[in-house]
């Protein structure tokens, strides 16, 4: 059974810390990586679409890698803000499956 | 800034019943899917939809289930019979590309089945 991880689970920074994620996967056959925002009583917000092993992107202070070779993502969010406070999602999916969700990284941010 | 649509947001059913969940993707879009999470559980992908058919499904999504795009912007998922395990945050979104562009959420639909 194909499987996401992600963590930590949950994490708790201060205003102005840097701090980032890991989103692990099956390595074999990558075909895409989401990360998602999630803001409780919203809907996931797409940040990055990655397709290519060694994929750097970036979103104002929010960037994410990307290694299929080895099976992880990171997403890195600098100088964290209270409004940075949500569920970031990441989704893997393998060519000829479905997109499958890890169960998340909640952040909150403290001012 | 477009957005996707879904109603009702909350809709409560007896078991048994059928029931059927509206989309309105974003207009120049082409792919539409599916997407539910009971809670407290990871969210779950139930089937894609291009050029008017399905292009994937889950194994959540059996017979119970169907999508249609009726017309040319609704979006629609039916539960033909409803369970008490179907009880969920349904969510659609739409994307311009296939599985490697970003997806666009909609605001969701709460199911109750009692």
């Amino acid at each position: 059974i194909l499987n996401v991880e992600q963590s930590p689970q949950s994490l708790h920074v201060q205003e102005g810390d840097s701090t980032n994620f890991t989103c692990s996967f099956p390595s074999s056959n990558f075909y895409a990586l989401h990360w998602y925002r999630w803001e409780t009583a919203k809907s996931p917000e797409a940040l990055f679409v990655m397709t290519l092993n060694g994929d750097e992107k970036k979103k104002g202070r929010i960037s994410a890698t990307l290694n299929t070779k080895e099976g992880y993502s990171y997403l890195y969010i600098k100088g964290s803000q209270p409004e940075d406070s949500a569920t970031y999602l990441c989704a893997f999916k393998q060519a000829g499956t479905a997109l499958i969700f890890g169960k998340g990284t909640t952040l909150s941010v403290s001012s | 800034e477009p957005e996707v649509t879904q109603t009702p947001s909350h809709q409560v059913t007896q078991m048994g019943q059928e029931v059927i969940l509206r989309c309105v993707p974003i207009s120049n879009h082409l792919y539409f899917y599916w997407y539910r999470q009971i809670l407290g559980q990871k969210v779950e992908f139930l089937v894609s939809f291009y050029n008017n058919e399905i292009s994937e499904k889950s194994e959540i999504f059996d017979d119970q289930f169907s999508v249609e795009r009726p017309d040319g912007s609704n979006f629609t998922l039916k539960i033909r019979s409803t369970k008490l395990e179907d009880s969920a945050m349904y969510f659609c979104a739409s994307s311009e590309k296939a599985w490697n562009g970003e997806q666009y959420f909609g605001p969701g639909t709460r199911l109750t089945v009692t």
